[in-house]
């Protein structure tokens, strides 16, 4: 069954130092996607950026890149020059394409940006 | 401009009563979710709709019924079955998800906070 594990409870980070995010997954499927979503105290889930199983190269979205590593099935996601304003929870997710229905979270890290 | 509109966005329950949870899109999209989010925990599925007039249970779908007349709504109602029904609410949308095809993220609303007295 397909699973998303993130470790790290909390994490705290200076302002213009960048972070990483820990995300790992399990998947029988070859082909799946990977999510990241950013939830202010406010609620709402913001999509930050995706990967594919089959993407050559680790995506990128502004400050948010996705350290993606295949082969010891992780999903880092990086933010770097951190600002006060990405203080928040931060959810990596995953989709199968054989059960394109569903999208599975984990648990998620709350990050705290200090100046 | 085009979005996910979820209401109330805070709603007090007796025990005992049914509560219906609205979740209304205008992004076209063809299919819709809800999502029940616990503290310290990340979202569980509850129902998820592909097309309208059809739906199917998710993770956690006991105690809880939902509807899909219309393409744009999605209305999830918490019964007085389901027995922990306090918890934040996120509805969700997304385009048609075709077999490894796109990312298919979801667009999702403001949410609503449902406490039960």
């Amino acid at each position: 069954a397909q699973k998303i594990t993130q470790t790290q409870p909390g994490m705290f980070v200076q302002e213009k130092e960048a972070v990483t995010l820990d995300c790992t997954y399990d998947t029988s499927d070859p082909s799946y996607g990977l999510f990241w979503y950013k939830q202010p105290s406010s609620g709402e889930m913001i999509f930050l950026i995706y990967q594919g199983s089959y993407d050559q190269q680790n995506a990128t979205e502004g400050r948010y890149s996705l350290n993606f590593q295949k082969a010891r099935k992780s999903a880092n996601l990086v933010i770097s020059a951190s600002q006060l304003g990405d203080s928040a929870m931060y959810f990596c997710a995953m989709r199968e394409a054989y059960n394109t229905d569903k999208l599975i979270f984990g648990t998620g890290t709350r990050l705290q940006v200090f100046p | 401009d085009g979005g996910i509109t979820q209401s109330p966005k805070y709603l007090f329950r007796k025990e005992g009563q049914n509560v219906t949870l609205s979740c209304e899109q205008n992004l076209n999209h063809d299919a819709m979710y809800w999502y029940r989010q616990d503290p310290g925990q990340g979202l569980r599925l509850i129902y998820y709709s592909q097309i309208v007039n059809d739906f199917q249970k998710g993770d956690i779908a006991e105690g809880y019924s939902v509807s899909r007349e219309k393409k744009e709504s999605f209305p999830l109602t918490v019964t007085s079955a389901q027995k922990n029904p306090t918890a934040f609410y996120l509805c969700a949308s997304s385009s048609a998800i075709r077999r490894g095809a796109g990312t298919g993220e979801l667009f999702f609303g403001e949410g609503s906070r449902l406490t039960v007295l």
